[in-house]
């Protein structure tokens, strides 16, 4: 069974504080995402890596970093929390390519709700 | 600056009609417009999805309609069920990049 897991479902961090949120998928994905949800902006894209130690900046990725050390392990830092950083966090996983002429699934976590105080 | 427009924000439905969601893209590259659905605590998850090559594509319940011209894509819920409620998002992908871009979501609520 296909599984993308969040080391956190609900965190609580003060401002300027280092803050890591991690990922880790069991189904050998090439791809692993980051993205933020808030109400009514949807669903938007930090940073995507397509393979070990590679990755690429989304949508916002101010505030922002990033670390691929090993396949199934993909971490979120934020270097020094701000308030307007409080939001939901998802990763996501993916095969990399197309199957069918449809780019494959992603899957994604339950999600992490971090608020900055 | 968002490239995948979503309406309506929310949605409320009596048990057994048809729930329709509208998404209006700008980028031409855009190949890949997939459908996913959110329940409450639970990450999104695909629900189906539809290159611009076919106007349309049904699984069970679920149609998207596709205008290239238009630039517009919908989806449609037919017979929606209280089970349906959740949110939806429609997305967006170039070809050769695998990034979605996901329009802002739809929460609808099927009455029973």
């Amino acid at each position: 069974d296909v599984k993308v897991t969040q080391s956190s479902r609900y965190l609580v961090k003060r401002t300027g504080e280092k803050v890591f949120l991690e990922c880790v998928q069991d189904m050998d994905h090439e791809n692993m995402f980051w993205y933020r949800q808030d109400p009514g902006l949807g669903l938007r894209l930090i940073y995507f890596s397509y393979d070990v130690k590679m990755k690429e900046k989304g949508d916002i990725p101010e505030g922002y970093s990033v670390s691929r050390e090993k396949k199934e392990r993909f971490s979120l830092i934020l270097e020094s929390a701000s308030t307007n950083q409080t939001s939901m966090y998802l990763c996501a996983s993916s095969l990399w390519g197309l199957a069918g002429g449809l780019w494959y699934e992603q899957y994604f976590g339950p999600g992490t709700r971090l608020t900055v105080t | 600056q968002q490239q995948v427009k979503q309406s309506p924000q929310s949605l409320i439905v009596q048990k057994g009609g048809i729930s329709i969601i509208n998404c209006a893209y700008e980028n031409t590259a855009f190949d890949y417009f997939p459908w996913y659905q959110q329940f409450p605590g639970k990450g999104p998850a695909l629900l189906i999805a539809i290159r611009p090559d076919v106007s349309e594509k049904k699984e069970g319940r679920f149609t998207i309609s596709f205008n290239k011209s238009a630039k517009q894509f919908s989806l449609h819920i037919m017979d929606s069920q209280p089970g349906d409620s959740a949110t939806y998002f429609c997305a967006a992908s170039a070809s050769n990049t695998g990034k979605l871009i996901f329009g802002q979501g739809t929460t609808l609520q099927v009455k029973p």
